[in-house]
């Protein structure tokens, strides 16, 4: 079962423009982190957020947490043509044992130069 | 600066047959996890090893076993190859954190492109 789902599931926009897309996780976390990739490669870390934080900056990206709704969002500012990927959150909580995030389905990005 | 790397990168199987897909990192993290990867589903966690000498089922594990063969060396295999098994596999590591309510970022490899006809 998946804990975080993305949406939109895909966004095309043009070169300079903003991205926003939106993750919704279902249990309490302990943070919530954003991964990109790109096609046929693996997952890039991107952005960390704790669940006592509220907003972070990482260059062009602002990740926002919204405990009570159980929401974050990633802002992409003047997107460039190489932020063409698909971006996926994963949540983590605490557990006795191992080190496990649960991903989403992804958003699909397309910045059209 | 190899970070993780999954051999082989492409395998066609038939039915039946048994593999193992091979991962390795150099980060000297402790916690290695296995992934598989289908169209529209995100990933989902197959098993995963905490630290070196241990081993846990994650989401999805039937039709799978693994070995963590020492600190650096996380491999899958499949026993008996099933089409539904077809998928992008992928490896990943993470680090300690010493806050015991967080954890550090995974680190992934390029994957395992898997057919099995």
């Amino acid at each position: 079962s998946q804990q975080g789902e993305e949406d939109p599931q895909a966004l095309s926009i043009q070169e300079g423009e903003n991205a926003t897309m939106n993750c919704s996780y279902k249990t309490s976390i302990n943070n919530l982190q954003w991964y990109r990739q790109n096609s046929g490669r693996g997952l890039v870390h991107l952005i960390l957020i704790r669940s006592n934080e509220r907003e972070k900056h990482s260059g062009r990206l602002r990740v926002t947490l919204d405990t009570s709704k159980k929401s974050s969002s990633l802002l992409i500012t003047a997107s460039r043509a190489a932020d063409t990927a698909s971006y996926f959150c994963a949540t983590y909580t605490f557990k006795a044992a191992g080190n496990k995030l649960t991903f989403g389905g992804g958003t699909r990005v397309l910045v059209k130069p | 600066n190899a970070g993780v790397t999954q051999t082989p990168k492409f395998q066609v199987l038939k039915t039946g047959q048994s593999m193992t897909l091979q991962c390795a990192q150099d980060m000297n993290h402790n916690s290695m996890y296995w992934y598989r990867q289908d169209p529209g589903m995100g990933l989902r966690l197959i098993y995963y090893s905490a630290s070196e000498g241990t081993t846990d089922k994650g989401e999805v594990p039937n039709g799978y076993n693994v070995s963590r063969l020492n600190k650096r060396e996380f491999s899958l295999r499949l026993e008996s190859a099933a089409p539904s098994q077809t998928s992008v596999y992928f490896c990943a590591s993470s680090g300690r954190d010493s806050r015991i309510y967080s954890n550090q970022p995974q680190h992934f490899g390029d994957g395992t492109r898997l057919s099995i006809l």
